[in-house]
């Protein structure tokens, strides 16, 4: 199974870049790697995917080694609003591959 | 409108009762799954499901029962319940690849 690590909480002030690392040693072949962010009492939103290399959106970019054991999800200039709980999840590429294995989340605080 | 809906919102109920919770999606997407929260906000996979077919089955108490008329509805139906069965339950789908939407969650709390 493709366990992933990650900090358990970080903290940060509004106007930073923030990146948090996720470690998936045992990822297979044809996992992804996606990241969501979860706020108090609502189910986790998707944020972004990737497989290799760099994948950027309009709220972040993932960066994924070639060896693909960690991936660091950075968000540029935080703000009070990105306060969550982030999670990586690796796995699923097709219905008949292994485990959706979610990381236990790393708490993210933005101060003012 | 709402992609994918979770009903209750919370359930009280006490040890030994069979509940359901239900989640529909109108995504049209192929895969529904459910997962547990618990209090330490570990989001751990329980089943999913593909064209009704069940594809993944974590390791969860047989007490535990996903039920799945058609594509579009994942019901979770629990037997006896335990106090260890109290947490937030998330209802998600997806297509084949991993982007999931996720319902409201049900805070369930055995008394």
């Amino acid at each position: 199974l493709a366990k992933t690590t990650q900090p358990i909480s970080m903290d940060s002030y509004e106007g930073q870049e923030v990146n948090i690392t996720c470690s998936h040693n045992n990822i297979a072949t044809n996992d992804y790697i996606t990241w969501y962010q979860q706020f108090p009492s609502q189910g986790p939103r998707f944020i972004i995917q990737g497989y290799k290399t760099k994948v950027t959106n309009e709220v972040a970019s993932l960066f994924i080694p070639a060896d693909r054991k960690s991936s660091t999800l950075s968000l540029p200039r935080v703000s009070l609003s990105d306060t969550a709980v982030y999670y990586c999840l690796v796995g699923g590429a097709s219905r008949n591959t292994g485990k959706l294995i979610f990381g236990q989340g790393t708490t993210l605080q933005v101060k003012p | 409108d709402t992609a994918v809906s979770q009903t209750p919102k919370y359930l009280v109920t006490q040890m030994g009762n069979d509940k359901s919770i239900k989640c529909e999606q109108n995504l049209g997407h192929d895969t529904m799954y459910w997962y547990k929260q618990d209090s330490k906000k570990f989001l751990k996979i329980m089943f999913s499901y593909n064209n009704k077919e069940l594809i993944i089955n974590e390791t969860v108490p047989n007490r535990f029962s996903p039920k799945s008329p058609d594509k579009a509805h994942l019901n979770l139906h629990i037997n006896s319940l335990e106090l260890g069965d109290s947490a937030v339950y998330f209802c998600a789908s997806s297509q084949v690849k991993v982007e999931q939407f996720f319902g409201p969650g049900t805070r369930l709390t055995v008394l």
